[in-house]
């Protein structure tokens, strides 16, 4: 079982709608929760991160942290074409240390 | 000012060859981080540089693959006697006090 567990999709939404993402984990020691945006062949890029359970939100986008559940969610708001990309979930047992990726959920978001 | 630059972007060889990829981190910054990802797959943590410490090498997956660092600049990655299943992007990440920032990865194709 890998440590971290993302549907890759692709996830195909119509502009204006709410992206939902999530990931699963093992790990009971992941404390800090990473999401990153990659657009194709770019690197990585870090979108929000949350330390420990609860909610965060910046503009349009919300994550969540359950970890009695070990579930982590993206929300995205109105989507826009920009948002076309792949999200990859990253947790970690220290902060900003090694991260754990899952393995990236496409999301394409049709005018 | 510049983000981390890798070299070359794109590197075609014969199995069995001998590659070297470049990574050229943020100007301070301590730590540096490099990762493969595999096509339709997350990055997969390969080795760890902070400043002086020895480097965390848990995740190079053979002893074909090698990385050096000096001092708080360039980092090369090496891997000896390429296999098919070495193809991939392999990114370069670099991270002061937080966030990891990341270039824009060398995709090697071993034909």
């Amino acid at each position: 079982q890998k440590e971290v567990e993302q549907d890759p999709g692709p996830l195909s939404v119509p502009e204006g709608a709410i992206v939902s993402l999530n990931c699963t984990y093992s790990n009971s020691a992941f404390q800090y929760f990473m999401w990153y945006r990659q657009y194709s062949r770019k690197g990585p890029e870090l979108l929000m991160y949350t330390y420990s359970s609860g909610n965060k939100e910046d503009g349009r986008f919300t994550a969540q942290v359950d970890k009695s559940s070990k579930y982590i969610s993206l929300f995205i708001r109105d989507s826009q074409p920009s948002d076309s990309a792949t999200y990859l979930c990253a947790p970690s047992v220290g902060s900003w240390g090694k991260l754990q990726f899952g393995a990236g959920t496409q999301v394409v978001v049709t005018p | 000012g510049a983000g981390v630059s890798q070299s070359p972007s794109n590197k075609v060889t014969e199995k069995g060859k001998d590659v070297e990829l470049r990574c050229d981190p943020i100007s301070g910054h301590t730590a540096l981080y490099w990762y493969r990802q595999r096509l339709g797959q997350g990055l997969e943590f390969l080795i760890y540089f902070q400043g002086n410490s020895a480097p965390d090498k848990s995740g190079l997956p053979s002893d074909r693959f090698s990385a050096e660092r000096t001092g708080e600049s360039v980092s090369t990655l090496t891997i000896q006697r390429t296999q098919q299943e070495d193809s991939a992007v392999y990114l370069c990440a670099s991270r002061g006090a937080n966030e990891q920032f990341f270039g824009p990865g060398t995709r090697l194709t071993v034909l």
